[in-house]
């Protein structure tokens, strides 16, 4: 079945570690999004990418980093420098971004904890 | 700043009622699609509905349906006949430009409570 895996589905992260987040996917979409959830609030958009080796800052990329070596993954890495890293990370993908944004397909999301 | 808002925090329903999520938004587009996501306590994110800014007629979803209003920006969530499984965080979507690029940015997000 296609869709969007994300591992591990719980990470603990001592302080001053960098720890990478895990997003694959086999829908065949061009786009791929992290975003960051703090409890009881929305989304906000960390990095995307549009397509291979490409990739663009959201509204909070302080602290971390990200790679798009191949179409079906994008790795979040989350650094030392992200002074407040425990969260609830999403990953998702969509058919594009030219022409428009199709509907986003999500991962099943990994909880940061840093300990 | 092309923003999306949600601005009720938290509703509830008693079960087999109907519910509306209200949601605004700031375009300048004139072609454009808005979405409806929802987020049960398993955190999955699932969509529920999407609307084509250029289509007049409102989108259905068996008991799920929306009120575009274009002019006023104005893209509302009715869920009909509620069931306990329809308790969610609730998100309306909307596409936002950065330079050539777009990406869905989120409103704050509804919690619906559903009363048995």
């Amino acid at each position: 079945d296609g869709g969007i895996t994300q591992s591990p589905k719980y990470l603990f992260r001592k302080e001053g570690q960098n720890v990478t987040l895990s997003c694959e996917q086999n829908l065949n979409h061009d786009a791929m999004y992290w975003y960051r959830q703090d409890p009881g609030q929305g989304l906000r958009l960390i990095y995307y990418s549009q397509i291979v080796n490409d990739f663009q800052k959201g509204d909070i990329a302080e602290g971390y980093s990200v790679s798009r070596e191949k179409k079906e993954s994008f790795p979040l890495t989350v650094t030392s420098a992200q002074k407040n890293p425990t969260a609830f990370y999403l990953c998702a993908s969509s058919k594009g971004t030219w022409e428009g944004v199709s509907e986003a397909f999500f991962g099943q999301g990994t909880r940061l904890t840093v300990v | 700043a092309q923003t999306v808002t949600q601005s009720q925090p938290e509703m509830s329903v008693q079960e087999a009622e109907t519910v509306t999520l209200s949601c605004t938004y700031d375009t300048s587009e004139s072609d454009y699609y808005l979405f409806w996501y929802k987020q049960p306590p398993s955190r999955q994110m699932i969509l529920v509905i999407r609307q084509e800014a250029y289509k007049q007629q409102n989108a259905t979803e068996n008991r799920f349906s929306v009120n575009f209003q274009k002019a006023a920006k104005s893209f509302s969530l009715k869920i009909s006949d509620s069931q306990l499984g329809d308790a969610a965080m609730y998100f309306c979507a909307y596409p936002t430009s950065s330079g050539s690029a777009r990406q869905l940015t989120f409103g704050s997000g509804t919690q619906l409570t559903v009363l048995p």
